[in-house]
């Protein structure tokens, strides 16, 4: 069975710096997507970027981009110039080819003004 | 285009009574998700339409909770009787296609509190 981890539960990062998400995921699939989702006190889901997994080349959506490693099965979200608005929980999510999509436990990431 | 539409957007029952949510997803979205996220978690997924058909609902408790989408567009999720641990935020989510790059668009989600 698919697994994904996130392995920071809470993130803090000053305000116009860059962080870096960590996400894991376990699959035998080789076709898959990939998803970063933001959660805002508001609880609306709203997807940050989305990665093809027989794509090499990695996502980018403006301050948003992605590591993505498929042989160490690792997407990673990095955000630049951090900004107030970034604020949520973030969550990885794998959708495989049942179109079964598999939520991590989310990182909740803090903007320091 | 309208987003997926959710409600009641909070609701508050002792537990062993019943309650209902309804989810009306974006204008031509084919697949239709229930999702559970207990505070600090992330969704966990109840049940899957596609169409007015169920593709998945293995995790769906289903001595206590039931769906159904009715022509293929609009959906309820019942809970009779509930219980303290059924404590969440229901999320519905649709997409316009089955296994896409295409993301599912959430709705905002009915927090539930069992007394």
């Amino acid at each position: 069975a698919q697994t994904v981890t996130q392995s920071q539960p809470e993130m803090s990062v000053q305000e116009a710096e860059t962080v870096t998400l960590s996400c894991t995921y376990d699959t035998s699939e080789s076709d898959y997507y990939l998803f970063w989702y933001k959660q805002p006190p508001s609880r609306q889901m709203i997807l940050v970027i989305r990665q093809e997994a027989y794509k090499q080349q990695n996502a980018t959506e403006n301050r948003f981009s992605v590591n993505f490693q498929k042989a160490a099965k690792s997407f990673s979200l990095k955000i630049s110039d951090s900004q107030l608005g970034d604020a949520a929980m973030y969550f990885c999510a794998y959708r495989n080819r049942d179109d079964k999509i598999i939520f991590g436990k989310g990182t909740r990431l803090h903007i320091l003004p | 285009e309208a987003g997926v539409a959710q409600s009641p957007r909070y609701k508050i029952i002792e537990k062993r009574q019943s309650v209902a949510f309804w989810c009306n997803p974006i204008s031509g979205h084919a697949t239709l998700y229930w999702y559970q996220q207990i505070l600090g978690q992330g969704p966990k997924l109840l049940i899957q339409f596609q169409n007015n058909g169920v593709v998945d609902d293995s995790q769906l408790p289903k001595d206590r909770f039931s769906a159904e989408r009715l022509k293929g567009v609009d959906s309820t999720l019942k809970i009779q009787p509930a219980k303290l641990e059924d404590s969440a935020v229901y999320l519905c989510a649709s997409s316009r296609d089955y296994y896409s790059n295409q993301p599912q668009h959430f709705g905002d989600g009915t927090r539930l509190s069992i007394l």
